[in-house]
């Protein structure tokens, strides 16, 4: 099993390029997530996805895009790098799950993105 | 708003000993998940455990178990005969579902380096 998959592993920019952070799972999963960690810190919710079509911001979604065209992948756009964006950045999916159905629930995540802009 | 705190940037244990973690939360929400998280150097975070707040009983999985206090709002992690391959950061997480639409969203602490010395 793939589970999450999260290209590329490591990328430097110059400020002021863009890039697309890709993500695929093969689960079905209805919801996908993007965090950023900065060093010393937790995850903070960039944006995220409850389904095909539909996306919502999270706590620190400024300087960023992303779509949700189909199931299996949530790409993260970049438009315009700023030095405040170097960071490592993960995506994460999970089934939709309530109390009666989510035994199994938890966050998948993918490996990583180690990211920094000069 | 909901927060997650980790006090402890930083443990030590030795090889076979036990540890704990520290985690408290901040809500007034009652029905919650709440999970612990490793990330080893490679990067990859790893489900340790998890609590649905309804259960009263502490969850365990083999070396690794919780002491959840629902009141207190603390859920911390206790790791039975150390191993050094448990040398990681670990990050508390809670989950709260928003609202009756099937969306949630998972608030993570700033973690805690764990240490496992031979």
């Amino acid at each position: 099993n793939a589970g999450v998959t999260q290209t590329p592993k490591f990328r430097i920019l110059k400020i002021g390029q863009s890039m697309t952070l890709q993500c695929a799972q093969d689960m079905n999963h209805n919801y996908m997530y993007w965090y950023r960690q900065d060093p010393g810190m937790g995850l903070k919710l960039i944006y995220y996805s409850v389904g095909a079509g539909i996306t919502d911001k999270g706590e620190v979604p400024n300087g960023y895009n992303v779509s949700r065209s189909t199931t299996e992948d949530f790409p993260l756009r970049l438009e315009l790098a700023a030095p405040s964006q170097t960071s490592v950045y993960f995506c994460a999916s999970s089934r939709r799950g309530d109390r009666g159905g989510s035994t199994n629930e938890k966050l998948f995540f993918g490996s990583g993105t180690q990211l920094s802009v000069l | 708003a909901q927060t997650v705190t980790q006090s402890q940037p930083e443990m030590s244990v030795q090889e076979a000993e036990t540890v704990t973690l520290s985690c408290t939360y901040d809500t007034s929400e009652s029905d919650y998940y709440l999970f612990w998280y490793k990330q080893p150097p490679s990067r990859q975070m790893i489900l340790v455990i998890r609590q649905e707040a309804y259960k009263q009983q502490n969850a365990t999985e083999n070396r690794f178990s919780v002491n959840f206090q629902k009141a207190a709002k603390s859920f911390s992690l206790k790791i039975s005969d150390s191993q050094l391959g448990d040398a990681a950061m670990y990050f508390c997480a809670y989950r709260r579902m928003l609202g009756t639409s099937g969306t949630y969203k998972y608030i993570f602490g700033t973690g805690t380096r764990l240490k496992v010395l031979a």
